[in-house]
């Protein structure tokens, strides 16, 4: 059974560009969420997807926005980079949405010059 | 706007030590969880809690939800260096968002 994983590891955009982000969840799960770190801080919940739909939503503006695909993988997209997006973009997958153990992946570090 | 506030932000204690972290808010939550998070990598669920007044151990390691669901405490007796991390906790109100702390940043000194 594989864990999460996410790719690219590292990623340096210019202010303005367009960034994608993807994630594999884990085996069996169907749930995927996202979350911006920035240094120093907890993560912050970005969206949720739930059987290729977004279930929720967290104060994000809509430049960010996903999807899921039929195999629950995931993407995260962000347009019209900021260089307060720099931060550490996590993903969490579960059983389902109302399961209590959610399973992290390493992370993307993406960093906005 | 839901808050979770964890105290202290820093800590640096010698091997051997005990201590505690609080993870504190004015609102109910149905669950909370606890992670840990090591440089480089993702938080690793340590424990979810979900009852008031509910206590839980892992090993070392001592958790309670307090009896009306707004704050939590990890405990942690006699520490290792292996215990160095992040420590964040986090609270869903029932809306599968969770909500995390600003963690709290434990260095276990040999």
């Amino acid at each position: 059974e594989t864990g999460v994983t996410q790719s690219p590891t590292h990623l340096i955009k210019t202010r303005g560009q367009q960034v994608t982000l993807r994630c594999s969840s884990q085996s069996g799960h169907n749930t995927v969420s996202w979350y911006q770190q920035a240094l120093g801080q907890g993560p912050q919940f970005i969206f949720q997807y739930y059987r290729e739909e977004e279930n929720g939503r967290g104060n994000f503006p809509p430049r960010f926005s996903g999807l899921q695909f039929p195999n629950y993988s995931s993407e995260l997209n962000v347009n019209a980079l900021e260089l307060d997006d720099s931060a550490l973009y996590l993903c969490a997958s579960s059983l389902e949405p109302a399961s209590y153990e959610q399973y992290f992946g390493p992370g993307t570090r993406l960093t906005v010059t | 706007t839901q808050l979770l506030e964890q105290s202290p932000q820093f800590l640096s204690i010698q091997e051997g030590e005990n201590l505690t972290v609080y993870c504190n808010s004015s609102s109910v939550f149905s669950s909370l969880q606890w992670y840990r998070q090591e440089p480089g990598e993702g938080p690793v669920l340590l424990v979810t809690v979900v009852t008031g007044g509910e206590v839980k151990k892992l090993k070392r390691l001592t958790f309670q939800f307090g009896d009306a669901r707004k704050d939590s405490s990890l405990h942690i007796t006699a520490a290792q260096p292996g215990d160095t991390g992040l420590y964040l906790c986090a609270g869903d109100s029932g809306t599968y968002k969770y909500i995390f702390g600003t963690g709290t940043r434990l260095k276990v000194l040999a």
